[in-house]
């Protein structure tokens, strides 16, 4: 059973500039979330994806956007980058449905932006 | 608005001994916590949950407790080991909704 990727590991951005990062969900899991975590903080929620449509955002502009394909795997775009967005970008997989509340997400390792 | 909050940045303990890590919550509608556990380089990993309609539950040598009353959930580590360095987080929910609220987390170091 292959478990939750993402890539890439770290990536430097210049600010205005515009990202996508790419998450594979483990295997049999429908649903994606997309956390920031900043340092010295817990993970935030940006947003979830359920079955391709999104199942809920927090309070993320929409400067942050996202998509999740039919094999389930997703990506997180941020447009018009700012300093502020320099953080550790988590996804969590996990075989929830609509409105369903699953006790185990299924974290990434995470990829590394830095906004220069 | 921290609805979740781990007021120890950090902990050491003894190997051996018992860890006790904190976390309180502001919002009364919160009714499932969770703790994660997350290593350097890695995702965090989820170790142990609770029910609103539980006070306590416990796997192995991890044990999570409930006080509704009080709004506060503790973890305990029994006995605590070298490997359990790391840093803990709380997450909340509340029914119907379909996001987790993280704490700060808390750096767990277990002396050997």
């Amino acid at each position: 059973e292959t478990g939750v990727t993402q890539s890439p590991t770290h990536l430097i951005k210049t600010r205005g500039q515009q990202v996508t990062l790419r998450c594979s969900s483990q295997s049999g899991h429908n649903t994606v979330s997309w956390y920031q975590q900043a340092l010295g903080q817990g993970p935030q929620f940006i947003f979830q994806y359920y079955r391709e449509e999104e199942n809920g955002r927090g309070n993320f502009p929409p400067r942050f956007s996202g998509l999740q394909f039919p094999n389930y795997s997703s990506e997180l775009n941020v447009n018009a980058l700012e300093l502020d967005d320099s953080a550790l970008y988590l996804c969590a997989s996990s075989p929830g449905g609509l409105g369903r509340r699953t006790s185990e997400q299924y974290f990434g390792p995470g990829t590394r932006l830095t906004v220069t | 608005d921290q609805q979740v909050k781990q007021n120890s940045p950090s902990l050491s303990v003894q190997e051996g001994r018992i860890s006790i890590l904190n976390c309180d919550y502001t919002n009364s509608m919160f009714d499932y916590f969770l703790w994660y556990k997350k290593y350097p380089a890695e995702g965090p990993t989820f170790l142990i949950s609770i029910s609103s309609i539980k006070d306590k539950n416990e796997d192995g040598r991890f044990t999570v407790f409930l006080n509704k009353s009080a709004k506060h959930l503790s973890l305990h580590i029994v006995p605590s080991q070298p490997g359990d360095s790391a840093v803990y987080f709380c997450a909340a929910s509340a029914t119907g909704t379909y996001k987790y609220i993280f704490g700060t987390g808390t750096r767990l170091k277990v002396l050997a």
